[in-house]
């Protein structure tokens, strides 16, 4: 099973910074088989990128995803009030395994 | 649009039953991968259990095999998963997710509002 790391932990920053967001896994992931989810209180989650860099219908364009191998990253350009959640990064090629999350916060 | 609704959670004894339900619209049911994904409440996500397109081949997480069984209706279009032996540790929201193909790999392009099993005495 791939077991999935995500860091930090949280991230404390403001409206109109960038926030960079990192998984790293324990083996290499095949074929790309990396998506990124978006939850926020109450709600479910929400598919913001799969194939590592591909984003989702109706996902904005602030959002990106780049990696290789095992070390992934999600960037939010410029975050806005709705882009603070927690977010979660998913290896759907063999274990569908998450990782443990990062909670964006607001600073 | 996609829908999925859950329903079914509840509260039960560790050591009893439930089963929980996924009715699905919006898209052609028998086409698509389904899965069951939980929460603890205040925890990460966890896979628990993923069915193909045909419901011919079924996947259980280590942590419910052998006491959780997934399942589907197509000509209801309707998801299951029946859970026996709860244990504490299976209190969560459970999450229908709908994957993007009939079988892996597929991530999960939608999302069931949840419905909350607790297992307590």
């Amino acid at each position: 099973e791939i077991v999935l790391t995500q860091s930090p932990g949280t991230l404390s920053l403001s409206p109109g910074e960038r926030a960079t967001l990192s998984c790293r896994a324990s083996q290499s992931v095949s074929s790309d088989y990396l998506a990124w989810y978006q939850q926020k209180p109450g709600q479910p989650p929400r598919l913001l990128i799969y194939g590592v860099s591909s984003r989702a219908t109706g996902i904005p364009d602030r959002f990106s995803g780049s990696g290789s191998g095992t070390d992934f990253t999600l960037t939010i350009s410029r975050l806005e009030p709705e882009d603070f959640a927690v977010y979660y990064c998913q290896e759907y090629g063999n274990s569908r395994s998450f990782g443990q999350g990062t909670k964006v916060e607001i600073k | 649009e996609v829908q999925l609704l859950e329903s079914g959670g509840a509260l039960v004894q560790p050591g009893g039953s439930l089963r929980l339900s996924c009715s699905a619209s919006g898209f052609t049911f028998n086409n698509y991968a389904m899965s069951w994904v939980r929460q603890a409440p205040g925890k990460g996500l966890e896979w628990v259990s993923a069915i193909t397109n045909s419901g011919g081949d079924t996947y259980h997480a280590d942590s419910v095999k052998g006491r959780f069984t997934i399942s589907r209706d197509n000509s209801k279009n309707t998801l299951y998963l029946e859970m026996n032996s709860l244990r504490a540790e299976d209190t969560a929201v459970y999450y229908c997710a709908k994957g993007n193909r009939p079988s892996r790999p597929y991530y999960f392009d939608y999302w069931g509002q949840g419905t909350l099993v607790i297992a307590s005495s």
